[in-house]
């Protein structure tokens, strides 16, 4: 099956800090988006990022699809960026989820 | 824009006892539709694949017989759980793509609680 790896499980940063989240998938497939998971558990979408560099505020994506594997960098973190981020790699009608960054941002 | 609403948000049935979620496209013709779950500490999997005009497609460890999905018109498709059991409770999602988007919208979710 597909197997897509994100890392770190979980960070822990202090309010200012920067986040670096990485998202590596086992076969080619054709473009990644990065979601926030809310606590009520739906999902906003953050990037669809098919390939290069994007930036949203203080959030960039990054995806290099040919070595398989994307980043997202939050630049200097509040303590409301606390959550889970997940990554995902699609291939056309569905994706394959990550199992998620826990992200802490302490006051 | 692109939305996607799913009905209910929360339900919660009895072990052994069957529920339907409902998924709807506004804004754009859902020509696939997808229908994921979250189990409880876990990340989302893929149950099925439904493309308009094609047969449903499902990920292994989900049949059509525990998971039955309709997909009658470009706005609508349901999927329901049958026979459901505490392994099945978690965050059912849908996620429909359109001609013209290259992005999967999602609807906010279906919780199950199984008892």
């Amino acid at each position: 099956g597909q197997q897509v790896q994100q890392s770190p499980a979980s960070l822990v940063l202090q309010e200012g800090e920067n986040a670096e989240l990485q998202c590596n998938f086992s076969t080619s497939l054709n473009s990644m988006q990065w979601f926030y998971q809310r606590p009520g558990g739906s999902l906003v979408s953050l990037f669809y990022n098919p390939s290069g560099t994007k930036h949203s505020g203080r959030l960039t994506s990054t995806t290099v699809i040919k070595e398989r594997r994307s980043s997202l960098h939050i630049s200097s973190s509040q303590t409301t960026d606390s959550g889970t981020y997940l990554c995902a790699w699609s291939n056309y009608n569905v994706l394959y989820f990550g199992s998620g960054t826990k992200l802490t941002v302490e006051p | 824009g692109a939305l996607v609403y799913q009905y209910p948000r929360r339900t919660i049935c009895k072990s052994g006892t069957s529920m339907r979620m409902e998924c709807q496209a506004v804004g754009f013709q859902a020509t696939s539709v997808a229908w994921y779950r979250q189990s409880p500490q876990k990340t989302f999997e893929l149950i099925a694949l439904s493309t308009v005009n094609s047969a449903i497609k499902y990920e292994q460890n989900f049949t059509q017989e525990k998971f039955p999905i309709s997909h009658p018109n470009l706005s609508f498709s349901s999927m329901t759980v049958l026979n459901a059991y505490l392994e099945d409770r978690g965050l059912y999602l849908c996620g429909a793509r359109g001609r013209n988007y290259a992005e999967q919208f999602f609807g906010p979710g279906t919780r199950l609680t199984v008892l």
